[in-house]
């Protein structure tokens, strides 16, 4: 079954500096992996998705995240943070079953420090 | 504007009485899903409709009460709630609920108070 694991549920950053957010996944076959945002009083919104096309992805508002089979990881990264990107940061697998739906992680509290 | 609008935002109902949350796309799209968003929870899918057709019911209470009457429109009546339901409840749509990488497109929520 697939699964995803957001290690760490809040990080802090300064202005300026490099965003990571983890995202490990389990899967038995090659999975669909996603990072979607929400930011306050807001849905989610899709910032990028890997579909074996190429193993790094870019998304909007300069994010972009590498997948890495070795490691089962889909990281999320971004060079310089801006105040703007405090939001929660949610890593999610597509279930490979006849359903497809997607199985979200527990969610990342980014926190952007001036 | 995501294409998926939810109304109302924002609702305060007691545990007796009866109201509906209502989501529209104007995507296209031929699936629609319920979400729930609690606080130190991840998301739960609640239910699946592709083409107007109940595809998945996760063991939502029968309290939570969908109704899809045409593909562009889902609605979640609510009747005798608990406090443990309130909560944020968000819509989604995608082409269709079965396509493999298939990327959903989220509303912003109807945020639920149960008093």
């Amino acid at each position: 079954a697939q699964s995803v694991t957001q290690l760490g549920s809040h990080v802090s950053v300064s202005e300026g500096a490099l965003v990571l957010l983890r995202c490990n996944y389990s899967s038995s076959v090659p999975p669909y992996l996603f990072w979607y945002v929400q930011y306050p009083n807001q849905g989610l919104q899709l910032l990028l998705k890997y579909t074996s096309a190429a193993t790094l992805v870019k998304g909007i508002n300069g994010f972009e995240a590498e997948f890495k089979k070795s490691e089962t990881s889909f990281h999320l990264t971004k060079p310089s943070a801006h105040m703007s990107d405090a939001a929660e940061y949610f890593c999610a697998v597509s279930r490979m079953d006849s359903s497809y739906k997607l199985i979200f992680g527990s969610g990342t509290r980014l926190l952007v420090r001036p | 504007e995501t294409g998926v609008t939810q109304t109302p935002r924002h609702l305060v109902m007691g545990m007796t009485n009866k109201k509906s949350l209502k989501c529209e796309q104007h995507l296209g799209h031929n699936a629609m899903y319920w979400y729930k968003q609690s606080a130190k929870k991840p998301l739960e899918l609640m239910f699946v409709y592709s083409l107007e057709e109940r595809v998945e019911n996760n063991s939502v209470p029968s309290r939570f009460s969908p109704e899809c009457p045409n593909s562009s429109h889902l609605f979640l009546h609510l009747h005798t709630l608990q406090p443990e339901d309130s909560a944020l409840y968000l819509c989604a749509s995608s082409q269709d609920n079965r396509a493999l990488g298939n990327t959903i497109y989220f509303g912003e929520g109807s945020w639920l108070t149960v008093v």
